[in-house]
């Protein structure tokens, strides 16, 4: 079946450092990816998404290109901020006409920033 | 921000009651979703909604039901409370043309049974 893999948490970082977040994902067909990030006490709320191969999600200074050939959606910024702290989710879904409805989700990685 | 709301947003009950939460959306998006969140385990689908009346069964769906009877309303219930069921509870839903569309998170309900 389908699943994405993301890095153990916590990330504990200083602010303004690089930061790389990594996923991984198996799907049987041709999966549109995403992240979404949950603040604390707060839903998830959609951050990015990418449809198709070498597609590069962006917002909020977060980035992610989609890498079919390492099935891959590193989720990156350049510049974190004590604001940021949050969890951090990746997850897949199969296009409607090609299958199933129901998203995957990773397990969820947290962030902490430091002043 | 999308139109999705739960209720209430915190309910404390004892072993062996019912309890019923509520999801409410204002965009008219086709299917809804109730997960629980619980540390250690990520978002876990409970149940979820393809159309009024349309409902299925998701990876942990033992002591739960939902009914669906319009559009814009989702409603889980625990029919037993037992203090596993204990965590936080949130409806998404996701919609629009059909194909590819992410979902919307409403802001939870957390749930503590004694």
């Amino acid at each position: 079946g389908d699943s994405v893999t993301q890095m153990e948490g916590p990330v504990t970082l200083s602010e303004e450092a690089f930061l790389t977040i990594n996923c991984t994902y198996t799907a049987t067909g041709y999966p549109s990816l995403f992240w979404y990030v949950q603040y604390p006490g707060e839903g998830l709320q959609l951050l990015l998404k990418a449809t198709k191969a070498d597609d590069k999600g962006s917002n909020k200074g977060f980035e992610a290109t989609y890498r079919k050939e390492t099935t891959s959606f590193h989720l990156e910024k350049g510049s974190v901020q004590v604001s940021d702290s949050a969890v951090y989710f990746c997850a897949l879904k199969i296009p409607l006409s090609g299958g199933s409805y129901i998203p995957t989700f990773g397990r969820g990685t947290s962030l902490i920033v430091h002043p | 921000d999308a139109g999705i709301t739960q209720s209430p947003r915190h309910k404390v009950t004892e072993t062996g009651t019912p309890v019923t939460l509520r999801c409410h959306q204002t965009e008219n998006h086709r299917y809804m979703y109730w997960y629980r969140q619980d540390p250690g385990h990520g978002l876990r689908l409970i149940h979820y909604s393809y159309g009024v009346k349309d409902t299925d069964k998701g990876e942990v769906s033992d002591g739960y039901s939902v009914s669906r009877s319009k559009t814009e309303d989702f409603l889980l219930t625990l029919e037993s409370a037992t203090s596993s069921q204990t965590s936080v509870y949130f409806c998404a839903i996701s919609g629009g043309l059909a194909g590819v569309y992410e979902q919307y998170f409403g802001p939870g309900t957390r749930l503590t049974v004694t």
